[in-house]
């Protein structure tokens, strides 16, 4: 039972190429997000999905495309990369119930040249 | 003003020492109060989950909330080297739907030293 597992694990672009990062889930949960993390910001949303077939965007959702393909993929594409996306990217799953404890996956670390 | 602040650390303490790791917010709106754990290179999991004021205490873990102050804390008793992390506190109005958006603090860096 892996979880939330995010490829690839680093990755390294030059300004204005693209890019998909992947993310996969087999806990069964309806709610995918992608955050970012930058150091002494914590971690802000990018975009989120509640269900297959539904995307919303976060906080910082400039620059970034997302698909929901199924229940358990959930992707996150970079047009033209630039060097303020220079981050770590998690995905994170969420179950239904009060305890609302998001499942994070290991991370994408990107730098962009 | 960031809505969650947090204090980045380092924090060092000796092994077997309690630690107390704090967060103060700005939204009066919050009512779940979450801590995670991140180790290097990994990503955070759930460590504590708290809604509304009071105490919730699990093993060598406490989490405190105080609304009328508008801060949380979290607590390690005996802290062991195993407990070396980035702390992050998360709060939400509400867990009804998928969009409620957790706000994070930036994360405390804890070492516990042998």
């Amino acid at each position: 039972n892996a979880g939330v597992t995010q490829t690839p694990k680093f990755q390294v672009l030059k300004t204005g190429q693209s890019m998909t990062l992947q993310c996969a889930q087999d806990m069964n949960h309806n709610s995918m997000y992608w955050y970012r993390q930058d150091p002494g910001m914590g971690l802000r949303l990018i975009y989120y999905s509640a269900s297959e077939g539904t995307t919303d965007k976060g906080e910082v959702p400039n620059g970034y495309n997302v698909s929901r393909l199924n229940k358990r993929e959930f992707s996150l594409r970079l047009e033209s990369a630039a060097p303020s996306q220079t981050s770590v990217y998690f995905c994170a799953t969420r179950g239904t119930g009060r305890g609302y404890g998001y499942t994070f996956g290991s991370g994408t670390r990107l730098t962009v040249v | 003003q960031k809505e969650v602040e947090q204090d980045p650390g380092p924090l060092s303490v000796p092994e077997g020492a309690i630690v107390s790791l704090n967060c103060t917010y700005s939204n009066s709106a919050f009512q779940y109060f979450m801590w995670y754990r991140q180790y290097s290179r990994k990503g955070p999991e759930l460590l504590m989950y708290t809604y509304s004021s009071g105490n919730k205490e699990d093993g060598r873990f406490t989490a405190q909330v105080d609304k009328s102050s508008k801060y949380i804390s979290l607590f390690i008793r005996d802290s062991q080297p195993s407990d070396s992390a980035t702390y992050l506190c998360a709060m939400t109005v509400s867990t009804q739907n998928a969009g409620n958006m957790l706000t994070f603090g930036g994360g405390t860096r804890l070492m516990v030293k042998p």
